[in-house]
């Protein structure tokens, strides 16, 4: 088990709503990752958060948006909810931005109807 | 476009044998190279990894082969044991300086290991 936590557990909204997610960092990591993993698929990289900057983004639109707070604990949100957007959001920290190590926690299941 | 393949998609060994997972990559500057085991409704746990100036590494009954000429790597799992079923992902990493460092993870094996 990782010291990294993720809120809420479960979620669901329904197509157009907003939705926030949280993360709270595993002690001594400074950037967070967050990842959506889609049923039955890898995960894929949203973008990560350093010193309370974004510093990288995949390939998702700006309806994604984050923040990364003083001490390390980040947010996602999304914006314009669609149905494409059920998946598991993986919250992932490291140690330093260019720290391949990624720990990852237990993920929010969002629903989308 | 998928830059790490995976295979195969779902494998199933009896207790005690040999499981093998594959992965190709195709993206040279990739610099490390974690496989990551995931339970359900749990997140992925960092299982072993490798960086590409070593052709193996092994820790305890998991092993993993990097064949850099052919882009290639795999993790092998000695006497499988049925705790050992789960999904299995390869990812990369590539560091970048305005960008840190991302995995790129492959479509997943799920594995079985019978009793």
């Amino acid at each position: 088990e990782t010291g990294v936590t993720q809120s809420p557990t479960h979620l669901i909204k329904t197509r157009g709503q907003q939705v926030t997610l949280r993360c709270s960092s595993q002690s001594g990591h400074n950037t967070v990752s967050w990842y959506q993993q889609a049923l039955g698929q890898g995960p894929q990289f949203i973008f990560q958060y350093y010193r309370e900057e974004e510093n990288g983004r995949g390939n998702f639109p700006p309806r994604f948006s984050g923040l990364q707070f003083p001490n390390y604990s980040s947010e996602l949100n999304v914006n314009a909810l669609e149905l494409d957007d059920s998946a598991l959001y993986l919250c992932a920290t490291s140690r330093l931005a260019g720290a391949p190590k990624k720990y990852f926690g237990p993920g929010t299941r969002l629903t989308v109807l | 476009q998928q830059q790490v393949k995976q295979s195969p998609q779902s494998l199933i060994v009896q207790k005690g044998g040999i499981s093998i997972i594959n992965c190709a990559y195709e993206n040279t500057a990739f610099d490390y190279f974690p496989w990551y085991q995931q339970f359900p409704g749990k997140g992925p746990a960092l299982l072993i990894a490798i960086r590409p100036d070593v052709s193996e590494k092994k820790e305890g009954r998991f092993t993993i082969s990097f064949n850099k000429s052919a882009k290639q790597f795999s993790l092998h799992i000695m006497d499988s044991q049925p705790g050992d079923s789960a999904t299995y992902f390869c990812a990369a990493s590539i560091f970048g300086e305005t960008s840190g460092s991302r995995l790129t993870f492959g479509e997943g094996t799920q594995l079985t290991v019978n009793p």
